[in-house]
């Protein structure tokens, strides 16, 4: 069966620190990945999108790779800061319907 | 414009009433969906429409029942929910190439509709 896995529920990290997310799928061939943001009580809000043919995307402080090899994603978000706090979704599209992982829940302390 | 907007924020409805959410957005974007958001689980996709026509039900019961009445405009109408319908009801909406996996198939989110059913 198709599985998309986010291999931590948590991730705690000290301000100023980078935090890496994984992101891992089985079953799929993607053209593209996404990654988004959701706060408490919020929708996701939509942060970046790569291609499989784009090793590697940068927005400000973030950072995505993407292994078709490997059939993972990692989210990097460096000098983190306490208003990084908020769980974190990787998202495949699958058929015409978005594929949604658990989720990383990212805690920045100060 | 860049915004999905959704009402209400919050409803309380007992297992009995009828009640509606309404969704809209003004990016002329073609693709409409309906997602449920139980707490500490990602969104579940419902309903997906695609120039105002129904194009995936995600085996969703039928006491939701979505309606477009336009391509700005998305409506989830519900009836005899059961407590465990209790969710974050998300829609979203996107450009939506023909061929659905266009470079354009970004989701926007709006902020949800808080469903309690008591």
């Amino acid at each position: 069966s198709q599985k998309i896995e986010q291999n931590s529920e948590a991730l705690n990290i000290q301000e100023g620190k980078t935090a890496t997310l994984t992101c891992n799928y089985t079953n799929y061939s993607p053209a593209y990945l996404q990654w988004y943001r959701q706060d408490p009580g919020r929708g996701p809000v939509f942060l970046l999108l790569i291609r499989e043919n784009e090793k590697e995307k940068r927005k400000e402080r973030l950072k995505v790779t993407f292994d078709t090899t490997l059939k993972q994603s990692l989210f990097h978000i460096t000098a983190s800061q306490p208003a990084d706090s908020a769980t974190y979704l990787c998202a495949l599209k699958a058929g015409t319907a978005l594929i949604f992982g658990k989720g990383t829940t990212l805690s920045v302390s100060s | 414009d860049t915004e999905v907007t959704q009402t209400p924020k919050h409803l309380v409805m007992g297992m009995t009433n009828k009640k509606s959410l309404k969704c809209e957005q003004h990016m002329g974007h073609r693709a409409m969906y309906w997602y449920k958001q139980k707490a500490k689980k990602p969104p579940e996709l419902m309903f997906v429409y695609s120039y105002e026509k129904l194009s995936i039900n995600e085996s969703v019961p039928s006491r939701f029942s979505p309606e477009c009445p336009n391509s700005s405009l998305l409506n989830l109408h519900l009836h005899a929910l059961q407590p465990e319908d209790s969710a974050l009801y998300l829609c979203a909406s996107s450009q939506e190439g023909a061929s659905g996996a266009s470079s354009t198939d970004t989701q926007y989110f709006g902020p949800g509709t808080r469903l309690t059913v008591l």
